[in-house]
Formats: C-alpha cells, structure tokens, sequence
C-alpha cells in the first residue's frame, strides 16, 4: 500500500462547479498537509497549508483534514478554467525541514 | 515566480553520460529539496541539504549526488544515465525558522536517449 493515494482522475467539470479532491493516507504520523497546484511543464505551486485536523479557508478553496479517517480534501467553488491543472496532496511528519511525500496527483480539467 | 530558480530547463543526453542540475534557492532559505517525477512513479523525494549538509537522504540511487555550496546554491549530479532516468527533476526551497513550507522550482526535464 502507497503510503499516499489520490484518484488520478481526469476530472472534467463545468465553469462555475464545486470540486472536490481527496487523498487518503496510511501513515498515522503525518501532521502537516499541503495542497499543490501544477499547470503543464511548471513546478508544483502551493496552495494550502494545514496543520493537524480541521479546515482552513482561503478564497475559492478550502482544505479539510480529518486525521481519524486519515483522510483530506480540497473543494474549490465557482470552478474557472484557469483553475485546470493537476492538483497535488503533499504530507509530513514534522513542519518544514523533511521530505514531502506527495500522491501521484488528479488532473482537474474546467471547461467555460 | 516561487523564487527557487533551475537550469537547465531542458537537457537531452544519452545512456551513459553524466549531467550536472543547479538550482538556487529563494533569498534567505537553508534548505534545498531535490525531487525527481515521473508519469509512473509521481514526484518523489531524493534528498535534503541544509546550509551545506546533508540533512535526508529519500529514493536516490547511488548514481545520482548532490551538494550544497557556500553560497547555498545546489548541484545535483546524475551519472551513467539510464533511459529510466528521463524525469522532471525539481529543486525547492524552504526558510530556516521551518514555519513555511517547501517553494519548488520551475524544473528541468531530463531526456536520456
């Protein structure tokens, strides 16, 4: 088992949609979960950045984590076709200063 | 612009040869990260190199080293390359206080033939 996984999609939606993207993880030591956006032939971008369980917001997008079920989520609201990238969960066990281990990340596409 | 810089941006070479990746890191960051993706395997850590040293070692073959200069930019070197080392490599940076996450590069995409 990965120690990270998250659907690969693709994920195809219309302008103006929620998404939502999830990853599970198996390794219970993870406390920090990070979102990151990549466009085709870019280095990844960071988006979120959650300690611990619960929810964090930041215009469109809101992350969720929810460490009992090991799992976390990232909706995006009034979806834009700039928004079409593959998303990237990203986890560690301690802040800054250790690897990330990323799942293999959903290409999201929006059509207007 | 994350501020971590990368060259090249591309490199083509063949099997067997020897290919030096530099990055630099954002004003004021430590760390320096390298990753490798690939379509089959995802973006996976290689290693770690904090304010000179070697601070984590990940996924990285025996092939490939890295170092950090006094200056804090990072070289990654990869020899007797392979056609399965054909990957994006990416270098990220982080800030020394630890609160913030890791700001990755625009990445060089390697091509060995």
């Amino acid at each position: 088992q990965k120690e990270v996984e998250q659907d690969p999609g693709p994920l195809s939606v219309p302008e103006g949609a929620i998404v939502s993207l999830n990853c599970t993880y198996s390794n219970s030591a993870f406390q920090y979960f990070m979102w990151y956006r990549q466009y085709s032939r870019k280095g990844p971008e960071l988006l979120m950045y959650t300690y611990s369980s619960g929810n964090k917001e930041d215009g469109r997008f809101t992350a969720q984590v929810d460490k009992s079920s090991k799992y976390i989520s990232l909706f995006i609201r009034d979806s834009q076709p700039s928004d079409s990238a593959t998303y990237l969960c990203a986890m560690s066990v301690n802040q800054a200063g250790t690897a990330l281990i990323f799942g293999k990340g959903t290409t999201l596409s929006v059509s207007s | 612009d994350s501020g971590v810089t990368q060259t090249p941006k591309h490199l083509i070479t063949a099997t067997g040869q020897r290919v030096t990746l530099r990055c630099s890191p954002r004003s004021g960051d430590l760390s320096v990260y390298w990753y490798q993706q690939s379509l089959d395997q995802g973006l996976q850590f290689l290693i770690q190199y904090y304010n000179g040293e070697e601070r984590a070692k990940g996924n990285i073959l025996e092939r490939f080293s890295a170092q950090q200069f006094p200056d804090l930019h990072s070289e990654l070197n990869l020899s007797s390359l392979e056609l399965g080392d054909s990957a994006l490599y990416f270098c990220a940076s982080s800030a020394p206080a630890g609160k913030e996450t890791q700001y990755f590069g625009p990445g060089t995409r390697l091509l060995v033939l």
